[in-house]
């Protein structure tokens, strides 16, 4: 089936550390997505990608790095210089167009 | 830029009764996309319904539809017959042109629980 696979699904890291959370997906979607998940907050875009070797920041990408060198991936980095990294993570992708998104079940980050 | 409001932290409502859910955007677009996705506790995200702007007509999905008026800039979700598994975060989205950019903005969502 096809799908959007985010890996771990829980992540503890300690201050100081920077950490990679995985977004795969087998949809064939061009655009790939991270938003950050506050409570009472909604969602905030971090960053997105809309071809390979190409990405834009979002409205909060300070503290954050990704990379797309291939089409299905799109992995997010937590450096240390996130100061307030402890949140729910939600990577989605979509086509080009007004189908909306397809999201995967999220990554619990917390930093212990 | 473009703000999408939903001012119902919270609600419930008992088995199989009605519930509204209200949203509300801001944007000098005349064609857009709005959409509503459900979040249950399992925390994905799913979407519910989309409705394009250019299109007066309501969108329908089997128990949820939606009232849509564009003067308004309004986008509420009617949940009918509503069910346990409904019991979930509802979150609305507005996408504006041009889509490759596909720039979806969300609301700040509703935690609905439906009572057995």
């Amino acid at each position: 089936d096809g799908g959007i696979t985010q890996s771990p699904k829980y992540l503890f890291r300690k201050e100081g550390q920077n950490v990679t959370l995985s977004c795969e997906q087998n949809l064939n979607h061009d655009a790939m997505y991270w938003y950050r998940q506050d409570p009472g907050q909604g969602l905030r875009l971090i960053y997105y990608s809309q071809i390979v070797n190409d990405f834009q920041k979002g409205d909060i990408a300070e503290g954050y790095s990704v990379s797309r060198e291939k089409k299905e991936s799109f992995p997010l980095t937590v450096t240390s210089a996130q100061k307030n990294p402890t949140a729910f993570y939600l990577c989605a992708s979509s086509i080009f167009g007004g189908d909306g998104y397809t999201f995967g079940s999220g990554t619990r980050l917390t930093v212990v | 830029a473009q703000t999408v409001t939903q001012s119902q932290p919270e609600m419930s409502v008992q088995e199989a009764e009605t519930v509204t859910l209200s949203c509300t955007y801001d944007t000098s677009e005349n064609n857009y996309y709005l959409f509503w996705y459900k979040q249950p506790p399992s925390r994905q995200m799913i979407l519910v319904i989309r409705q394009e702007a250019y299109k007066q007509q309501n969108a329908t999905e089997n128990r949820f539809s939606v009232n849509f008026q564009k003067a308004a800039k309004s986008f509420s979700l009617k949940i009918s017959d509503s069910q346990l598994g409904d019991t979930a975060m509802y979150f609305c989205a507005f996408m504006k042109p041009p889509y490759n950019n596909n720039d979806m903005r969300f609301g700040a969502g509703t935690r609905l629980t439906v009572k057995p």
